[in-house]
């Protein structure tokens, strides 16, 4: 087990909604990262957080936005939900001190947009 | 604009065959290059990585083989076998501050008993 939690597992809103997705990291993680990944595509790099502030982004517009707290979990904002939301939302954990800077992912939160 | 190129999109292989994977990738600056694997309904796993200063990697069945100047990689599985059926996604990085990974499209294996 990777020990990185996610929640919901499934989840269905429709389009102009807001979703919110919890990730719990590795013990010792203090890095989390947020992929998408549509049906049959690569993860699609989201955003990541360090230390509770935004640590790079990927090519997502403002409507996606998170959140980490202090014990390293987080949390991936979604607003005005578009059919084109609909995706595996993928969190990872890491440690900024690992040498190979692996990423260690949940089991991810499926999310169908109406 | 995609960074990672990855081919086939899908392989079917016997029992015992070897499934080789190929990626290419357009930006220099990555220097660390890992390969997932992803069960359905799982998330990805890191099978096994290597640096551009090394050409080859071998953990068990799996090698990769990297090609700095074409700017290729591949896996090879060798001996593949029906627990390998699976999805796998290429993967490049700059390591160093926000580490961004970018991949593939990802390969379905079906290994056939």
């Amino acid at each position: 087990e990777t020990g990185v939690t996610q929640s919901p597992t499934h989840l269905i809103k429709t389009r102009g909604q807001q979703v919110t997705l919890r990730c719990s990291s590795q013990s010792g993680h203090n890095t989390v990262s947020w992929y998408q990944q549509a049906l049959g595509q690569g993860p699609q790099f989201i955003f990541q957080y360090y230390r509770e502030e935004e640590n790079g982004r990927g090519n997502f517009p403002p409507r996606f936005s998170g959140l980490q707290f202090p014990n390293y979990s987080s949390e991936l904002n979604v607003n005005a939900l578009e059919l084109d939301d609909s995706a595996l939302y993928l969190c990872a954990s890491s440690s900024q001190t690992s040498i190979t800077g692996e990423l260690f992912f949940g089991e991810g939160s499926r999310l169908t947009v109406l | 604009q995609q960074q990672v190129k990855q081919s086939p999109q899908s392989l079917i292989v016997q029992k015992g065959g070897i499934s080789i994977i190929n990626c290419a990738y357009e930006n220099t600056a990555f220097d660390y290059f890992p390969w997932y694997q992803q069960f359905p309904g799982k998330g990805p796993a890191l099978l096994i990585a290597i640096r551009p200063d090394v050409s080859e990697k071998k953990e068990g069945r799996f090698t990769i083989s990297f090609n700095k100047s074409a700017k290729q990689f591949s896996l090879h599985i060798m001996d593949s076998q029906p627990g390998d059926s699976a999805t796998y996604f290429c993967a490049a990085v700059v390591q160093g501050g926000s580490e961004k990974l970018v991949f593939g499209k990802g390969m379905k294996l079906t290994v056939n008993p």
